[in-house]
Order: C-alpha cells, then sequence, then structure tokens
C-alpha cells in the first residue's frame, strides 16, 4: 500500500458526459501528478502541482483541467467525454516540488466511456 | 522528441534464471531516469533512481545501472514474484514554456516460472 488514495475504482459513463477523479496524497506529501495510462500510449504524465499550485503540465488535453485543495486532495475533471478517453488514470505523489524524489502511485481509477 | 525504448516487449524466464531488461533512449539534457516495477491492475511502484552515467542501485535481486544512451535491470536469480512488467522514464527537465518532460517506456513484461 502506497498511502495514495484513489476514488472511484471504476467509473462507466457515455460520451460527452463530465467526471471527477479524486485523489488524496500520502500524510506529508505536498506534489501531486496525474497520469493516464492506455494499452497503446502506455504511461503518460498528465499535470503536477505542487502545494495548490500547477507546477507542471505534459500531454493533457484542453477538456481535461485539475486543481488541488488546500488540503492537499486533488481532482481531476474530464469533460465532453471520448471513447478514447478510456484509460487507467493514477496519482502520484512525492515529497518535494521537484521530479527528482520518488513519486509513490495510487491504485488508479479505470474509467470506460462507452 | 524524446523517445524511450524498452526490450524485450516479453521475457520469460525459469525460477534461478538471472537476465537483464534494457531501456533506450534518445533525449537531450537527461535528469534522472527511473524504473518503476507494475503489477496488473495496480499503480507502477517506485524501484530506482540513476542521475548520471556509471551509476548503479541495487535492491533485492535487482539491479539498475546506466550509461550515456541506455540503462539496464538486471535481475539475478528471480523468484515467481518477480513477474511484473518493468517501466522506466526518463526526466528531462523543463523546457523554456515550463511544461515538464517525463516520458515512460511502453514496459517489458517479465513472467517467471516456477
Amino acid at each position: 500500500d502506497s498511502g495514495v488514495t484513489q476514488t472511484p475504482k471504476h467509473l462507466i459513463t457515455a460520451t460527452g458526459q463530465r467526471v471527477t477523479l479524486r485523489c488524496s496524497p500520502r500524510s506529508g506529501d505536498l506534489s501531486v501528478y496525474w497520469y493516464q495510462q492506455s494499452l497503446d500510449q502506455g504511461l503518460q504524465f498528465l499535470i503536477q502541482y505542487y502545494n495548490g499550485e500547477e507546477r507542471a503540465k505534459g500531454n493533457i488535453l484542453e477538456r481535461f483541467s485539475a486543481q488541488q485543495f488546500p488540503d492537499l486532495h486533488s481532482e481531476l475533471n474530464l469533460s465532453s467525454l471520448e471513447l478514447g478517453d478510456s484509460a487507467l488514470y493514477f496519482c502520484a505523489s512525492s515529497r518535494t516540488r521537484t521530479e527528482r524524489g520518488e513519486q509513490y502511485f495510487g491504485p488508479g481509477t479505470r474509467l470506460t466511456v462507452t | 522528441e524524446d523517445q524511450v525504448t524498452q526490450s524485450p516487449e516479453a521475457l520469460r524466464l525459469q525460477e534461478g534464471e538471472s537476465s537483464s531488461l534494457n531501456c533506450s533512449y534518445t533525449v537531450s539534457g537527461l535528469r534522472g531516469l527511473f524504473w518503476y516495477r507494475q503489477d496488473p491492475g495496480k499503480g507502477p511502484e517506485f524501484l530506482f533512481t540513476l542521475y548520471s552515467a556509471g551509476e548503479e542501485k541495487e535492491k533485492e535481486r535487482l539491479k539498475a545501472t546506466l550509461t550515456k544512451k541506455e540503462s539496464f535491470l538486471h535481475i539475478t536469480a528471480p523468484k515467481p514474484e518477480d513477474s511484473a512488467t518493468y517501466l522506466c522514464a526518463v526526466h528531462t527537465g523543463f523546457t523554456g514554456a515550463g511544461s515538464y518532460q517525463l516520458t515512460f517506456g511502453k514496459g517489458t513484461k517479465l513472467s517467471v516460472i516456477p
């Protein structure tokens, strides 16, 4: 158990809808990272937050957005969903704002768009 | 564009049969290389970070090494519980626009047969 929690575990929704994925980092970790993992693309970095502020962006679509709250939990919002958005979404956390530290991954949310 | 290639895609070993997994990369300005282990349906588990050519890290039956163009994950006398997908990722720091460059390989699926 990494100490990172994600809810829900599974989510099934229709095209065009909007969903919110939630992540609670390990106790004491200030950085939260979001990743998307699909069979064809592999694991892709989406976005990083550090202590409530956006730190870095990766391959995140404009339809996707995230935020980190004062209690350090984070939410990833996916809107206007398409079939291709079906994937595993992972959240990870680390102690520092820099990428040189270890990242601890949560169990993931499996999103299915029908 | 940064590229990370892992080989082989899949590897079957007999218990006790040592081998190596390869991660080759074409990047500009490597800041760090990470190895992760991922079990089916779970989030990646951090194993090692390597920062410079010549560096080595060890953990139980695993040893990671780094050269200027590739990294190897050596598995000595593997056991069935070492079966997993092993991912490598390279970090090349921030671009001028502040985008985080972290590129994952597609992974090597290792199966250790009793």
